[in-house]
């Protein structure tokens, strides 16, 4: 059972440059959210979607694009890289208001 | 907007002792959720409890129980008999039902001494 799974894990990018995270569960949950992880800050909620063909902004939605055109698929997108985007990524699934499922995270480094 | 605070960056427990985390939470929504999740070194999420706002009984899970005051808006964690594997950041986390988001505090950091 793979759970919830992101790609890549490690990334460094120029900045400027574009790139897309995607996350992908096999559990058929609604939910799935998009985080970013900073010490001394907590996760953040970057964008969530509530289901299919859905999505939402959360706390530090500025810099970052969200599809999800398939159930099991949540993508984030970086349009222009910012040095400050630099953070630990992680996307997560629910079903409803139960466990929240984490995938292993994505490092990404902006230069 | 909701909002989830935890006032402690850092706790520090000795060995089989007992440990609270503190977190408070503001919302003016009825239906939610409160969760406290473990992240060790690892990095990955663990879920250690689980409370719906309805309910007035505290959830416990073996060592862990929390101590919800809904009026005041407070969601506490007790750790009972505290061994060197809870040692992680604890980080305290909300879900609304109208809005379906998850929201999270800065966490705490905990940890044991032997």
């Amino acid at each position: 059972n793979a759970g919830v799974t992101q790609t890549p894990k490690f990334r460094v990018l120029k900045t400027g440059q574009s790139m897309t995270l995607l996350c992908a569960q096999d559990m058929n949950h609604e939910y799935m959210y998009w985080y970013r992880q900073d010490p001394g800050m907590g996760l953040r909620l970057i964008h969530y979607s509530v289901g299919e063909g859905t999505t939402a902004k959360g706390e530090v939605p500025d810099g970052y694009n969200v599809s999800r055109l398939k159930k099991q698929n949540f993508l984030l997108g970086l349009e222009s890289a910012a040095p400050s985007q630099t953070s630990v990524y992680f996307c997560a699934s629910s079903y409803w208001s139960t466990e929240a499922f984490f995938g292993q995270g994505t490092r990404l480094t902006v230069v | 907007a909701q909002t989830v605070t935890q006032s402690q960056p850092e706790m520090s427990v000795q060995e089989a002792e007992t440990v609270t985390l503190s977190c408070t939470y503001d919302t003016s929504e009825s239906d939610y959720y409160l969760f406290w999740y473990k992240q060790p070194p690892s990095r990955q999420m663990i879920l250690v409890i689980r409370q719906e706002a309805y309910k007035q009984q505290n959830a416990t899970e073996n060592r862990f129980s929390v101590n919800f005051q809904k009026a005041a808006k407070s969601f506490s964690l007790k750790i009972s008999d505290s061994q060197l594997g809870d040692a992680a950041m604890y980080f305290c986390a909300y879900w609304g039902g109208s809005q379906g988001n998850l929201i999270f505090g800065k966490g705490t950091k905990l940890s044991v001494k032997p």
